[in-house]
């Protein structure tokens, strides 16, 4: 049980255009959806947090207009980077809670951006 | 001050020994705390959760908490070069918090474990 999913697992694109990265919980509603980042060599930082059907909560210094991210459904939630910059290549990865404790993370989305 | 902090080592056991991996928190109201694995290359993977003092065992795992010295551990026995991995350690936040519901994740601690 608590499987998360992310698609795509990595992707490369140019620079100033946008990618969209979805978060799935299978076989679970999560009310809460988290989106991190993690550069090479570093730990993960909280991006912002999202609940179904409300406007995610950003981390200070994480531009809202810049990560676009949308919880419709209790089991989807998705990342869009815009006008994504070389800068923005790193590794995303969401995780997901069921109302309890415990966050299931997802394999991550590898971005590059060139 | 970092809200937690670990040593990010590297540590590097023999192929059956103890591993002992440590984690510090800065928040003295915190009530639960993670032990996540993360390979390389990978995202993380929970290994463990503890939120009352004392030990948590599960199969070659202890967790260990001491809210009193603010200090949570992670031992692996008989450790596998399979255990090769960085471990984080996480702090979520509690009510009336300013990080309610999140967690906060030390830089990691990378374990190595020779044959």
């Amino acid at each position: 049980g608590a499987v998360v999913s992310q698609h795509p697992s990595w992707v490369i694109c140019k620079s100033g255009t946008s990618v969209k990265i979805e978060c799935r919980s299978l076989d679970f509603q999560a009310t809460t959806m988290f989106w991190y980042r993690q550069f090479p060599k570093q730990s993960l930082m909280l991006m912002a947090t999202s609940n179904e059907g409300s406007k995610a909560t950003y981390e200070q210094g994480v531009e809202k207009d810049k990560f676009l991210i949308n919880h419709a459904s209790l089991t989807l939630s998705t990342l869009t980077v815009t006008s994504a910059h070389p800068e923005d290549s790193s590794f995303y990865i969401c995780s997901a809670r069921e109302g309890g404790y415990e966050q299931y993370f997802g394999p991550g989305t590898r971005l590059t951006v060139t | 001050q970092k809200e937690v902090e670990q040593n990010s080592g590297p540590l590097s056991v023999p192929e059956g020994a103890i591993a002992s991996l440590n984690c510090t928190y800065s928040d003295r109201g915190s009530q639960s705390f993670f032990w996540y694995r993360q390979y390389s290359g990978k995202s993380p993977e929970l290994i463990m959760f503890i939120y009352s003092n004392g030990d948590k065992e599960d199969g070659r795992f202890t967790a260990q908490l001491n809210k009193a010295s603010q200090y949570v551990s992670l031992l692996i026995r008989d450790s596998q070069p399979s255990d090769s991995a960085t471990y984080l350690c996480a702090v979520k936040g509690h009510a009336g918090g300013t990080s309610y519901g999140k967690l906060t994740f030390g830089q990691g601690t990378i374990l190595t474990v020779h044959p």
